[in-house]
């Protein structure tokens, strides 16, 4: 069974708008992390943010925020003020704490036109 | 620091070749693992220690071997390289195994003709 879905494979926002990529997760564990990683042209993989299973407030860092529906399973992530430089693949992840394993997504392809 | 470094960046091996993917990192960090990527799969985890003297098998680690005889070294084997092989390898490390970031090297794209 698929732990991580991303049901966008690709997705466009126009510069200075707010862009949502949609991650949902499969689990039975209690204690998990749930990450994003950005994945430029270039092919490094960048950690944008973490949110932890039992984490009350939805994790944020700069313009990225993670919208944490525990009952629902998901974890989107949230960019604001879209940028240039923000078009990349976009990996959500999920580590498990019985399994030790962090499993990914098959991406996002996202694109920012000016 | 170096961060997390992999060696080769760029590697083309014959069917039926050995050959080793290096993987180190001065962060002192305990856990390290590799990853796959092939085109619309995400990154898989092939192998990956939680410390020096423990490995322990990802979801597809069939013809890759691994060993952790030290914190900074994680070196990948691939025993007879086959076309299906053919991927970026990317390895990461952390420094623990609830850690929230795993920090990754700037991958080896491996070619197997």
């Amino acid at each position: 069974a698929q732990k991580i879905t991303q049901t966008q494979p690709g997705m466009f926002v126009q510069e200075k708008e707010a862009v949502t990529l949609d991650c949902t997760y499969d689990t039975s564990d209690q204690s998990y992390g749930l990450f994003w990683y950005k994945q430029p042209s270039s092919g490094e993989m960048i950690f944008l943010i973490y949110q932890g299973s039992y984490d009350e407030q939805n994790a944020t860092e700069g313009r990225y925020s993670l919208n944490f529906q525990k009952a629902r399973k998901s974890a989107n992530l949230v960019i604001s003020a879209s940028q240039l430089g923000d078009s990349a693949m976009y990996f959500c992840a999920m580590r498990e704490e019985i399994v030790n394993k962090l499993v990914f997504g098959a991406g996002t392809i996202l694109r920012v036109k000016s | 620091n170096a961060g997390v470094t992999q060696t080769p960046k760029f590697q083309v091996l014959k069917t039926g070749q050995s050959m080793t993917l290096q993987c180190a990192q001065d962060m002192n960090h305990e856990y390290m693992s590799w990853y796959r990527q092939d085109p619309g799969m995400g990154l898989r985890l092939i192998h990956y220690s939680v410390g020096a003297g423990i490995t322990d098998q990802g979801e597809v680690p069939n013809g890759y071997n691994v060993s952790r005889s030290t914190t900074e070294d994680f070196p990948l084997r691939l025993l007879s390289a086959a076309p299906s092989q053919t991927s970026v390898y990317f390895c990461a490390s952390s420094f623990a195994t609830g850690s929230h970031e795993q920090y990754f090297g700037p991958g080896t794209r491996l070619t197997v003709t």
